[in-house]
């Protein structure tokens, strides 16, 4: 089993749509959890984290954890063309210290316009 | 205020050699990891530096060796090349040190490394 899992996609939505992506973990112990966005070509642009179970907003872009489920989720809302991209899902075992990154294969996103 | 840089943006080096990539931390970041990127697969974690030592490694072999120094900019190095060393290498910063000064972990633009 892989730690963090997501499907690869490509997940394709029309222009004004919500995109939903999903991730799952497989260490308990995951603390930190953080979505990248990553262009073709291109190197990783950190856009969400979060650490505490619910929802966290950043303007059109909310992140959702359930530890219980060990599962997070990206939606982002109002897509536009211009969000398409592989979304990396990533998880350390804290928010201090010395703590690596564990990435999934990411997500590829097409926004149809 | 710069973020991460990283030189060369690409290089290409033959089976056998040797390679140095170099990376500038985001200012006011002390903490240095790099990673492997490989076509269509997730960042793997290399390594991480603080303090110019080796504080965690992740399951590469000792043909990976790195270095900080003491401004905090760091070294990938990689003998003895195989073709399955091409990938892009990332290096991310973020700062560790202090109560409550975590932050999260940036990236740099990458250095492509292609191994002919």
């Amino acid at each position: 089993q892989k730690e963090v899992e997501q499907n690869s996609g490509p997940l394709s939505v029309p222009e004004g749509a919500i995109a939903s992506l999903n991730c799952t973990y497989s260490d308990r112990g995951s603390q930190s959890f953080f979505w990248y966005r990553q262009y073709s070509g291109k190197s990783p642009e950190l856009i969400m984290f979060i650490y505490s179970n619910g929802d966290k907003e950043d303007g059109r872009f909310t992140a959702q954890l359930n530890k219980a489920s060990q599962y997070v989720s990206l939606l982002i809302r109002d897509s536009q063309p211009s969000d398409s991209a592989t979304y990396l899902c990533a998880v350390t075992g804290g928010n201090t210290g010395f703590q690596k990154l564990v990435f999934g294969t990411g997500t590829r996103l097409l926004v149809s316009p | 205020d710069a973020g991460v840089t990283q030189s060369p943006t690409h290089l290409i080096k033959t089976r056998g050699q040797q390679v140095t990539l170099r990376c500038s931390p985001k200012s006011g970041h002390d903490t240095v990891s790099w990673y492997q990127q490989a076509l269509g697969q997730g960042p793997q974690f290399i390594f991480q530096y603080y303090e110019e030592e080796e504080r965690q490694r992740g399951n590469f072999p000792d043909r990976f060796s790195g270095h900080q120094f003491p401004n905090y900019s760091s070294e990938l190095n990689v003998n003895a090349l195989l073709l399955g060393d091409s990938a892009l290498y990332l290096c991310a910063s973020r700062r560790v040190r202090g109560v409550g000064m975590n932050t999260e972990a940036f990236f740099g633009q990458g250095t492509r490394l292609t191994v002919v």
